[in-house]
């Protein structure tokens, strides 16, 4: 079992590019979700999916997307990416909301 | 809205002194769950515990202790007789459902400093 898995750990970007944080699970979880972790502001939802095919916004959306295209993969993408978006994410996991969350080791981006 | 408020920013204690974490939450629904993560310096998130709205038992694991109180939104975190391996980030978290949305939400952490 490797749990939750993200992909890349580090990344460097320059204004106004675009990427794709990848995120697996193979836990058969159906409620996944990623945030943010900025100093002094805790953990930020920015999305999540409550199952396949179904995805909603969190606290923090606004320049980023996803998608649910199967139970395993939730990957986030930064359309165009902006130094406000340099923070390191995390991506979760869980049976359901009302269960634990597992989370990745994280990715710690930063956009220049 | 759901939101969870972790008042104190930082602590600092010396080893073998007991600490306690505040957790104050505010949601609408009748059924939530509220829960405690740990995140060390080596950056990972550890769940440490989950109860439902239903439950107000408290719960002791070994040093840890949580004392859940509706009637005040409260569900805070004991440790007694800390020892330098708790200095973490802790954060509390609420899941509701509000309004057809499933919500898991964290409050800004409480980043505890014990000293030997």
């Amino acid at each position: 079992n490797a749990g939750v898995t993200q992909t890349p750990k580090f990344q460097v970007l320059k204004t106004g590019q675009s990427m794709t944080l990848q995120c697996a699970q193979d836990m058969n979880h159906e409620y996944m979700s990623w945030y943010r972790q900025d100093p002094g502001m805790g953990l930020r939802l920015i999305h999540y999916s409550v199952g396949a095919g179904i995805t909603d916004q969190g606290e923090v959306p606004n320049g980023y997307n996803v998608s649910r295209s199967t139970t395993e993969d939730f990957p986030l993408r930064l359309l165009s990416a902006a130094p406000s978006q340099t923070s390191v994410y995390f991506c979760a996991s869980s049976h359901t909301r009302e269960t634990e969350a597992f989370f990745g080791q994280g990715t710690r981006l930063t956009v220049v | 809205a759901q939101k969870v408020t972790q008042a104190q920013t930082e602590i600092s204690v010396v080893e073998k002194e007991d600490v306690t974490l505040d957790c104050v939450y505010e949601t609408r629904d009748t059924t939530y769950y509220l829960f405690w993560y740990k995140q060390p310096p080596s950056g990972e998130l550890v769940f440490l515990i989950r109860r439902n709205s239903f439950d107000e038992q408290n719960e002791i694991s070994g040093r840890y202790s949580w004392n859940f109180q509706k009637s005040t939104s409260s569900f805070n975190f004991t440790i007694t007789a800390s020892q330098v391996v708790d200095s973490a980030v802790y954060f509390c978290a609420l899941s509701g459902h509000q309004g057809g949305s499933e919500k898991l939400v964290f409050g800004k952490g409480t980043k505890l400093t014990v000293n030997p």
